[in-house]
């Protein structure tokens, strides 16, 4: 079936400017995760969803950063008034849930790759 | 705080050589345990998970756990340019918590 999708696949935009990133999970999976990568770096966690549970917000660098999953699916992460340093890859995953509660193999889509002027 | 450590690299070998990648994870209730790979310019990809202490091999590929120590590895057999890339570790424990990973180790095989 079809892996996770992402939009845009890049993105310029002028500091200040407020941006959308959209994910579509594997259909199915009830666990979405978004990451973000700067250059040459780790995964920086940013916020996870799963089911209809709380997301855990813990990673959002600050509120100028938020997302929303509707209906369980497709996910939007919200950049507002972007700033250089947000400039990185924006990846995002999904995974199901397995038995023991604990999520299973998170699949990843191809990112979107953000530039702020 | 969960951590999992790797070290950065580079790890540079000789093309036919075994590459042997190492994680080490700080919480013990930790079950399942996975390796990705991520070339340059994309998203990682999923090469091998393991959830039980020893060794699990598909291809190339082994994984070694052992819980034990807080250990996790990869060896790659018979090592190739095209495995040239960086390799995340990613640990998990039970519960409705993400995958924490590690930073990478950046592998570069030489021809």
């Amino acid at each position: 079936g079809a892996g996770v999708s992402q939009s845009p696949s890049n993105k310029v935009t002028e500091k200040g400017k407020d941006v959308e990133l959209r994910c579509d999970p594997i259909s199915g999976h009830t666990a979405l995760y978004w990451y973000r990568q700067s250059l040459g770096q780790g995964l920086e966690f940013l916020i996870y969803f799963q089911g209809n549970s709380a997301p855990d917000k813990s990673g959002l660098p600050s509120d100028r950063f938020s997302a929303e999953r509707t209906g369980g699916s497709v996910s939007t992460l919200t950049i507002q008034r972007t700033q250089q340093e947000d400039s990185a890859v924006y990846l995002c995953a999904s995974s199901s849930q397995g038995t023991s509660g604990s999520q299973e193999t998170q699949y990843f889509g191809p990112g979107t790759r953000l530039l702020v002027l | 705080q969960k951590e999992v450590e790797q070290n950065s690299g580079p790890l540079s070998v000789p093309e036919g050589a075994i590459a042997s990648l190492n994680c080490t994870y700080s919480d013990r209730g930790s079950q399942s345990f996975f390796w990705y790979r991520q070339y340059s310019g994309k998203s990682p990809e999923l090469i091998m998970s393991i959830y039980s202490n020893g060794d699990k091999e598909d291809g190339r590929f082994t994984a070694q756990l052992n819980k034990a120590s807080q250990y996790v590895s990869l060896l790659i057999r018979d090592s190739q340019p095209s495995d040239s890339a960086t390799y995340l570790c990613a640990v998990n424990v039970p519960g409705n918590t993400p995958l924490v990973f590690g930073k990478g180790t950046r592998l570069s095989v030489i021809a």
